[in-house]
């Protein structure tokens, strides 16, 4: 069982350039999550997906787009990648609607805009 | 945005004493609290969650919840240098919002 799977696990972009990081969940889980840690910052949510077919807006939305394919992906896009953009990206999946919603995290995605 | 706060630390424990983390969080309405530990240059994984006052003891981890105090801790008794980690508090909302994490360093 894999869990949370998030590609890629390291990316090197130059200001300006555009990618997509993508995640996947094996869980049937209706929530999904992308968050960023930069350090002393905690993780800040910058969008969900509460279930198929809908996307929000978390903490830190500007600069991004995601894009909530199916049940099982959620991909995250920096359209114009900025240096502020240099940080580790966590994807996560969840069931929403219970008090012991455990979040369940992807391995990470250490990405350096220069 | 509703807030958890978490002292950053680090909090430095030796070997075999108890560590006690604490959060507190601003949304009175919040049900459910969440400590994950997170090694470095790992993610996060869940310790335990707690959503009812008082005590929930699992193994050497106890969460305590004080809703009337905005209050929630975790204590690590018999702290042991694997504990030595970022602990994040968690509170459930829309998604799981949570705290800068408190670095615990347990040394021998």
């Amino acid at each position: 069982n894999a869990g949370v799977t998030q590609t890629p696990k390291f990316q090197v972009l130059k200001t300006g350039q555009s990618m997509t990081l993508q995640c996947a969940q094996d869980m049937n889980h209706n929530s999904m999550y992308w968050y960023r840690q930069d350090p002393g910052m905690g993780l800040r949510l910058i969008y969900y997906s509460a279930s198929e077919g809908t996307t929000d807006k978390g903490e830190v939305p500007n600069g991004y787009n995601v894009s909530r394919l199916n049940k099982r992906e959620f991909s995250l896009r920096l359209e114009s990648a900025a240096p502020s953009q240099t940080s580790v990206y966590f994807c996560a999946s969840s069931e929403l609607d219970a008090l012991n919603t455990e979040a369940f995290f992807g391995q990470g995605t250490r990405l350096t805009v220069v | 945005q509703k807030e958890v706060e978490q002292n950053s630390g680090p909090l430095s424990v030796p070997e075999g004493a108890i560590a006690s983390l604490n959060c507190t969080y601003s949304d009175r309405g919040s049900q459910s609290f969440f400590w994950y530990r997170q090694y470095s240059g790992k993610s996060p994984e869940l310790i335990m969650f707690i959503y009812s006052n008082g005590d929930k003891e699992d193994g050497r981890f106890t969460a305590q919840l004080n809703k009337a105090s905005q209050y929630v801790s975790l204590l690590i008794r018999d702290s042991q240098p694997s504990d030595s980690a970022t602990y994040l508090c968690a509170v459930k909302g829309y998604a799981l919002n949570f705290g800068k994490g408190t670095s615990l360093l347990v040394t021998p």
